[in-house]
């Protein structure tokens, strides 16, 4: 089954304390991207990555840290997690340009950090 | 920049229609979707319409687009209870480097 699968679905962690969402996809899409969701503001780029070693910052890049080492996966790092960075995580794939088949989401990773 | 705008909220009657609405401000858009996100769970792709189509119908989802106006519109017939969710209008423009910019989502209401 064509997927994007991420982990954990919940993390409770205290402010600091360095932690790491995994994110994969077995579509063999190029394009891959962290977006976060708040209340009020709806969906927010954080990273994408085009291809393998090739990433960039979205609209709202402070705190987070990404690579891309595989085609398959895109892991986002919290190196110094703070409260403000409380919220709801997606990882999202596709191929170039979109088309038909839209971004294909995970399904999504509550972080609070206390 | 580029922005996506959404009304709030939506409440309907089982079995009424339900229309939700979305403009944008960038003129090169290629693909516009539209995406459902029901409490709890990610967000699932409903449709999408290309940039040089007019209308596009899926059972009983019926997408309008209206490039002039840069405005978009999903009509879902025959609303049920099961259609209560957050509806996502997201743009896929073609200087954005393929990011898809959403509209902060519709919370739709369907009562008996």
């Amino acid at each position: 089954e064509a997927q994007v699968t991420q982990n954990p679905r919940y993390l409770i962690t205290v402010t600091g304390k360095k932690l790491t969402v995994t994110c994969s996809q077995n579509m063999n899409h190029e394009y891959m991207s962290w977006y976060r969701q708040d209340p009020g503001l709806g969906l927010r780029q954080i990273y994408y990555s085009m291809n393998v070693e090739v990433t960039d910052k979205g609209d709202v890049p402070e705190g987070y840290k990404v690579s891309r080492k595989e085609k398959r996966n895109f892991p986002l790092i919290l190196e110094s997690p703070s409260p403000n960075q409380t919220s709801l995580y997606f990882c999202a794939s596709s191929s170039l340009g979109g088309g038909e088949g839209g971004y294909t989401f995970g399904s999504g990773t509550r972080l609070t950090v206390v | 920049g580029e922005d996506v705008e959404q009304s709030l909220f939506l409440s309907v009657r089982e079995g009424d229609s339900s229309v939700i609405n979305c403009t944008y401000t960038d003129s090169s858009s290629t693909y516009l979707y539209w995406y459902k996100q029901e409490p709890g769970a990610g967000l699932q792709l409903l449709t999408y319409i290309f940039s040089n189509m007019d209308m596009k119908q899926d059972q009983r989802l019926t997408v309008l687009l209206n490039k002039k106006d840069k405005h978009l519109s999903l009509r879902i017939a025959d609303t049920q209870t099961g259609d209560s969710a957050i509806y996502f209008c997201a743009v896929l423009w073609a200087n954005s480097g393929y990011a898809l910019n959403f509209g902060k989502g519709t919370s739709l209401l369907v009562t008996p």
